[in-house]
């Protein structure tokens, strides 16, 4: 089946500075998401992106299909963007399953 | 909040048991998605229904099984649980096919 792999799989940053995860995915999609698993364990959507780019806030993503990666910026981080970031895609052809990657775990400190 | 609620929010039982999650799907929503999430296997899909039918199945084992209901909502059924069964058990709906999934608060299941 497809590999979703995520880097790093560990970050730690101190409140206000930038970062950049990366999912990268062994074949080809119809859909790419990424979520946020906060603390409590709830799942949050944060974007649908099978190509291109978009932003929400503090929080952008590209998408770039034919090289088969995904980018999550994050900028100026707060405390609150603590947690599990997951990046999942729907392989082609395949059947109707999200293949979600192991999650880059981020801890923003004060 | 996604619209998707899922109940119970927790749940401990014995080894042996069988317990039923239940899940409400966003409203228009016709696929629901089953997955479980445990510590060292991560979140892993375990089977959709759409509109009432068996759509796609990925690592369920038979102990388990599920329905979607005429009114679209789902349950999941573990039965002769294990203690490797502890885990936080999420569902999740999109309106079909590719479309994004919105997912729900999860129950979290200890088995003792």
């Amino acid at each position: 089946g497809i590999q979703v792999e995520q880097s790093p799989p560990d970050l730690i940053l101190q409140e206000g500075a930038n970062s950049t995860l990366r999912c990268n995915f062994s074949d080809s999609v119809n859909n790419l998401q990424w979520f946020h698993q906060n603390p409590w364990g709830q799942l949050i959507n944060l974007f649908y992106i099978p190509s291109g780019t978009k932003q929400n806030g503090r929080l952008s993503a590209t998408t770039v299909a034919t090289e088969r990666y995904s980018l999550l910026y994050i900028s100026s981080s707060q405390t609150t963007d603590s947690g599990v970031y997951f990046c999942a895609v729907f392989p082609q052809g395949s059947g109707y399953a999200l293949n979600f990657g192991k999650g880059t775990s981020l801890l923003v400190t004060p | 909040d996604s619209g998707v609620t899922q109940t119970p929010k927790h749940l401990i039982t014995a080894t042996g048991q069988r317990v039923t999650l239940r899940c409400s799907p966003r409203s228009g929503d016709l696929s629901v998605y089953w997955y479980q999430q445990s510590l060292d296997q991560g979140l892993q899909f375990l089977i959709q229904y759409y509109n009432g039918e068996e759509r796609a199945k990925g690592n369920i084992l038979e102990r388990f099984s599920a329905q979607q209901f005429p009114d679209l909502h789902s349950e999941l059924n573990l039965s002769s649980l294990e203690l490797g069964d502890s885990a936080l058990y999420f569902c999740a709906s999109s309106v079909a096919g590719h479309s994004p999934l919105h997912f729900g608060n999860g129950t979290r299941l200890t088995v003792t």
